[in-house]
């Protein structure tokens, strides 16, 4: 079964550094791939997504995200954080068969210091 | 304006009772999904829907039920028999053709037992 994995629970960055979230799937194919953001107490909201083609893609927010098959790995970057993006991220998958649900990580809460 | 529409967004619940709590959507989307989040757990899948009249467990589905008489509306029935309902519920949809697979968000559904 497809999983997902999203190594850090928590990361604190300075306001203006930049940043890196790291997501690992596992699945033999290559999955249709996603990164949602949640603020507290909200619904998620869609970042970026990747199907397939060019293996960086670009995102909301400034965010951007890499597909790399050889390490089944999609990070998440931003080149400079800012205090509005501490919030949740979440990493997902889907094998596209027809409305087959989302498998999601565990997720990695991001805190903005100034 | 489209959208997924949860309510309420806040229920509580004495223990032993069966709430229902509302998903409704204006997207045209075919099919529907609940998850359950809890600190640290990310999103678990409890129903989807691909059609109307049709729906498959998810991972965590014993002590839910649901339904899917209209496309526009999924309805999560949290029962007695769900042991820790305490959690932040998420309804979902997609429209699931392979160019757009991702998941739309409502603003989720928190319910607390007291």
């Amino acid at each position: 079964a497809q999983s997902v994995t999203q190594p850090d629970i928590h990361i604190t960055v300075s306001e203006g550094a930049s940043l890196e979230l790291r997501c690992n799937y596992s699945y033999g194919a290559t999955p249709y791939l996603f990164w949602y953001v949640q603020s507290p107490g909200q619904g998620l909201q869609l970042l970026l997504k990747y199907f397939s083609g060019d293996t960086l893609v670009q995102g909301i927010k400034g965010f951007e995200a890499e597909f790399k098959r050889s390490q089944s790995s999609f990070n998440l970057r931003k080149p400079s954080v800012h205090w509005s993006d501490a919030a949740e991220y979440f990493c997902a998958v889907v094998v596209y068969s027809g409305n087959t649900p989302l498998v999601f990580g565990k997720g990695t809460r991001l805190s903005v210091i100034a | 304006d489209g959208g997924i529409t949860q309510s309420p967004k806040y229920l509580f619940r004495k223990e032993g009772q069966n709430v229902t709590l509302s998903c409704e959507q204006n997207l045209n989307h075919d099919a529907m999904y609940w998850y359950r989040q809890d600190p640290g757990q990310g999103l678990r899948l409890i129903y989807y829907s691909q059609i109307v009249n049709d729906f498959q467990k998810g991972d965590i589905a014993e002590g839910y039920s649901v339904s899917r008489e209209k496309k526009e509306s999924f309805p999560l029935t949290v029962t007695s028999a769900q042991k820790n309902p305490t959690a932040f519920y998420l309804c979902a949809s997609s429209m699931g053709d392979p160019l757009n697979t991702e998941a739309f968000f409502g603003q989720g559904t928190r319910l607390t037992v007291v």
